[in-house]
């Protein structure tokens, strides 16, 4: 199993505030995945990241796959009460006969207004 | 489509009981996996799919059995329940093609007493 390391696991800020979500791993992996949970459902994803050194922007969220592409953040400008949620980080890994994610713990995000 | 679909939403069972957790999708999707979720452990890999009639195992199969039979479903079977095996149960599917989207379905929360 390649272990991916999220940081921080909990995260409460005011409405308004910028963050950082850290991903991280010794291995290195083809793609990687973002995703956002809210309680009572699975998760939804939110961004793919393929290439070394990739940005990408959704709205206010902006997703960097690292150089190596062993790590990965994800920054939130001016956060808001609807970005409230777990936020994954996934890396795909091959298993026997095919591939698979391999999921972070994930960051707990509780943003008040 | 109503994409991935689970069922129970709730289920008690007592501990050497079997069940048989249902999933499906209407997206032919070729690929599909069932995923535990526990605090401070994120999503670990159960089983998964590439195709019909094509299963294999992840990285906690212990306890679980699987099969395939249509493209459309991936039951997940408990063959005699144990209080470790309480959790909530993701089933999700997606394109065959590595790092593609995975479609989460709403869950199965179990508990063994």
């Amino acid at each position: 199993t390649q272990l991916l390391e999220q940081s921080p696991q909990f995260l409460s800020i005011q409405e308004g505030e910028n963050l950082t979500v850290y991903c991280n791993s010794s291995s290195v992996f083809s793609s990687l995945q973002w995703y956002r949970q809210e309680p009572g459902e699975g998760p939804v994803l939110l961004v793919t990241v393929v290439t070394g050194g990739e940005v990408k922007k959704l709205k206010r969220l902006t997703f960097q796959f690292g150089d190596a592409r062993k790590d990965s953040s994800l920054h939130i400008t001016a956060a808001q009460p609807g970005d409230t949620g777990l936020y994954l980080c996934a890396g795909v890994g091959f298993w026997n006969s095919g591939y698979a994610l391999n999921f972070g713990k994930g960051t707990s995000l509780l943003v008040t207004p | 489509n109503a994409g991935v679909t689970q069922t129970p939403k709730f289920q008690v069972l007592k501990t050497g009981q079997s069940m048989t957790l249902q999933c499906a999708q209407d997206m032919n999707h070729e690929y599909m996996s069932w995923y535990r979720q526990d605090p401070g452990m994120g999503l670990r890999l159960i089983h998964y799919s590439v195709g019909a009639g094509i299963t294999d195992q992840g990285e906690v199969p212990n306890g679980y059995n699987v099969s395939r039979s249509t493209t459309e479903d991936f039951p997940l079977r408990l063959l005699s329940a144990a209080p470790s095996q309480t959790s909530v149960y993701f089933c999700a599917s997606s394109y065959s093609r590595q790092g593609s989207e995975q479609y989460f379905g709403p869950g199965t929360r179990l508990t063994v007493t």
